[in-house]
C-alpha cells in the first residue's frame, strides 16, 4: 500500500511565522503535490513538483514556496504566515499517468 | 481558473437509500475521478474514469464518464453507516493528473 506521510495532524502558528510542512512518501512516486481543502471550494492545487529540485506553480501559488531536495520528500513553506492561510492542507503522491494518493491531512490554524 | 460544479452540496438519507450525485464543467474533460474522504483522513480514490460514455463499478458504487464529456455521475446504492463521508469529483482536461480540478465536495450523512 502506497503511504504519504505528512508530520503533522494538527498545526497553530502565529501571524508571521515561517511555517514549514512536511511531507514524504514511500513509494519512489515521481510526482507530489500539495492542495489546500476549505470548505465550499473542494481541492486547490497549490504546488505540484514532477521530480527533484523541480517544481510548477499550481491555482494559487501566492503566499506559498515548495521544496523538494529528495525524491520521498516534498515541503510546502508558508514565509509569512496569515490568517487566511488557516485551512487543511493535503499532501499528494503519484507515478506518472496515474491518480493521486493522499496523505491524511495537516489543519493548520494561524492565530 | 476551470471550474466544477458538483451537487448536491449535502445529503442526509436513511440507511438503505440509493444515492446520486454529480458534477458537471463548461469545459470538455478527458478523465473523470471519484474519491471519498473520511473524516479526518485524506481522499482515496474509488472510481477513475477514461471513455466518453464509461460505466464502471466498485462494489455499490457506480460511475459513469458523460456522453459530452462535461459530466460524470457517482452511484451508491443501498447506503451504509460507513458511507459516510465527503464525496469529491475531480476531472482533467488534458487527461494527465497534474492539475486535476476538484468539485467543492457532496457531504454525505447516514442515519442507521
Amino acid at each position: 500500500d502506497v503511504k504519504v506521510t505528512q508530520s503533522s495532524r494538527y498545526l497553530v502558528k502565529r501571524t508571521g511565522e515561517k511555517v514549514f510542512l512536511e511531507c514524504v512518501q514511500d513509494m519512489d512516486h515521481e510526482n507530489m503535490f500539495w492542495y489546500r481543502q476549505d470548505p465550499g471550494l473542494g481541492l486547490r492545487l497549490i504546488y505540484f513538483s514532477y521530480d527533484v529540485k523541480m517544481k510548477e506553480k499550481g491555482d494559487i501559488p501566492e503566499g506559498y514556496s515548495v521544496s523538494r531536495e529528495k525524491k520521498e520528500r516534498f515541503s510546502l513553506i508558508l514565509e509569512s504566515a496569515s490568517t487566511n492561510q488557516t485551512s487543511m492542507y493535503l499532501c499528494a503522491s503519484s507515478p506518472p499517468i496515474t491518480p493521486l494518493h493522499f496523505g491524511n491531512g495537516t489543519r493548520l490554524t494561524v492565530t | 481558473g476551470q471550474q466544477l460544479n458538483q451537487s448536491p452540496q449535502s445529503m442526509f438519507i436513511q440507511e438503505g437509500e440509493d444515492v446520486s450525485m454529480n458534477c458537471t464543467s463548461s469545459s470538455i474533460f478527458n478523465t473523470w475521478l471519484w474519491y471519498k474522504q473520511d473524516p479526518g483522513e485524506g481522499p482515496v480514490l474509488l472510481i477513475a474514469l477514461y471513455k466518453a460514455g464509461e460505466l464502471t463499478s466498485n462494489g455499490r458504487l457506480t460511475a459513469q464518464f458523460g456522453i459530452t464529456r462535461k459530466d460524470s455521475f457517482l452511484n451508491i446504492s443501498a447506503s451504509i453507516p460507513s458511507d459516510v463521508g465527503i464525496y469529491f469529483c475531480a476531472g482533467s482536461i488534458s487527461g494527465g493528473y497534474n492539475k486535476l480540478i476538484f468539485g467543492a465536495g457532496t457531504r454525505l450523512a447516514v442515519h442507521p
